[in-house]
Order: C-alpha cells, then structure tokens, then sequence
C-alpha cells in the first residue's frame, strides 16, 4: 500500500531563517507530487506541483521554492523565512493526475517568530 | 476567488442527527471531490462524483451532484461525535489543469 511521510512535524524558526520541508511517498511509481499551505481556520492554498522529477509549477510568487531531487520526493524550501510563512504545510500525491484523488500526509505546522 | 464554496462555515448538531454541507462552484467540471479534515491532521478523501454522475454513497455519507446549479451537496446521515471535522470540496475546473481547488471548508461539530 501507499503511504506518504511529511517531515518535521512541527517547526519553530526565526525570520530570516531557512527552511527545508520534505515529503516522501512509499510504494507508488511516477506520483504526482503537491505541496499546499492552509492559513489556520482557511482551505488549502496549492504552491508548487510536480508531475516527474525535476518539474516544478509554481502556483503563486512567494518566499519559498520546490524541487523533486527523485521520483518520490519532494522538498520545499525558503531562504529566508517571512512571518508570513508562518502556516500549516501539506503534501500530497496523486496517481493519475491531479484532478483524480489526492491522498495528503500528516503536515508541517511552521511558526516563524 | 474560490472555485469551490462551502456552506455553512460552520455546523453544530447533536449525536444522530443528520449533517448536510453544501459546495457551490463556478465554471464546469470533471470531477468534485469532498475531504474530511481532523483538527492539525492532513486531509482524507471522501468520495469523489463525476459530472455525469448525481449522487454516490458511501457508508453513511451521500453525495449529490447538480451540474445545471453547479453545486454539491453531502450528508452524513447518524452523526457520531468522531465526525467532527472540517468538510472541504475540491474541485478539478477545467481551466485549472492538472490540480484541485479547494473551498475554505464547513467546520462541522458533533456534540454527544
């Protein structure tokens, strides 16, 4: 079966601070790959999707950035932290494209002080 | 804006009462999806109806689907307090490509 790891779960960092979030997914091949933020109390805002290695979309400008290093990963960084940044991160993946089920991991609560 | 919208924000019942949340959306659509949320958890899927569907079950929950309204609707039928929650739908637009969009989600509690 699959399953799908998020890393850390939990994160404190300073402004201006890097970061470094990473998803793993387990026992599926050529995944499409998600990363989403939720503001608290908010739906899901989509950042970066990936459907093979080294294919990043970029939905809205911001502090952070993407990358696929290998089929099943995906990593999503900042070089410097904003407040803003402050929120809870999701990673998800999908089989057959992005409009079919997408299955999320446990998420990232990030608080930038 | 929002593809996707919930409604109510939030919903307050008690144990075995019936739960409806409702989604309203904008432009056409292949699919619409609803995912369930425990408080700091990732999302689950639900159930997912395709635009030539108009209703799914599952379990005790039934989706219904108007495409002519572009709205859906789910109900939970005997709620239990495990089914507190936020409820999001998401849809795939078409104009959206390769991805969902999701609404802001029905916060709903079940009080025993």
């Amino acid at each position: 079966s699959q399953t799908i790891h998020q890393w850390p779960a939990t994160l404190v960092q300073p402004v201006g601070s890097p970061l470094s979030l990473e998803c793993t997914v387990e026992g599926t091949s050529n995944p499409n790959l998600y990363w989403y933020r939720q503001a608290a109390g908010r739906g899901l805002q989509l950042l970066f999707y990936s459907v093979g290695i080294g294919q990043i979309s970029s939905e809205v400008p911001q502090n952070l950035s993407a990358s696929r290093p290998q089929d099943r990963q995906f990593i999503l960084s900042s070089k410097k932290l904003l407040l803003s940044d402050s929120g809870f991160y999701l990673c998800a993946w999908s089989a057959y494209g992005g409009r079919e089920t997408q299955y999320f991991g446990p998420g990232t609560r990030l608080l930038v002080l | 804006s929002q593809q996707g919208e919930e409604d109510p924000q939030a919903l307050s019942i008690q144990e075995g009462e019936n739960a409806t949340m409702n989604c309203s959306y904008k432009t056409s659509i292949n699919n619409l999806q609803w995912y369930r949320q425990n408080s700091g958890r990732g999302l689950v899927h639900l159930i997912l109806i395709r635009s030539n569907e108009r209703e799914k079950h599952s379990g005790r929950l039934r989706v219904t689907l108007d495409t002519s309204k572009k709205s859906s609707s789910l109900l939970i039928t005997a709620s239990r307090a495990a089914d507190t929650a936020s409820y999001f739908c998401a849809t795939d637009a078409n104009r959206y490509g390769n991805k969902l969009v999701f609404g802001a989600g029905t916060i709903l509690r079940v009080k025993s």
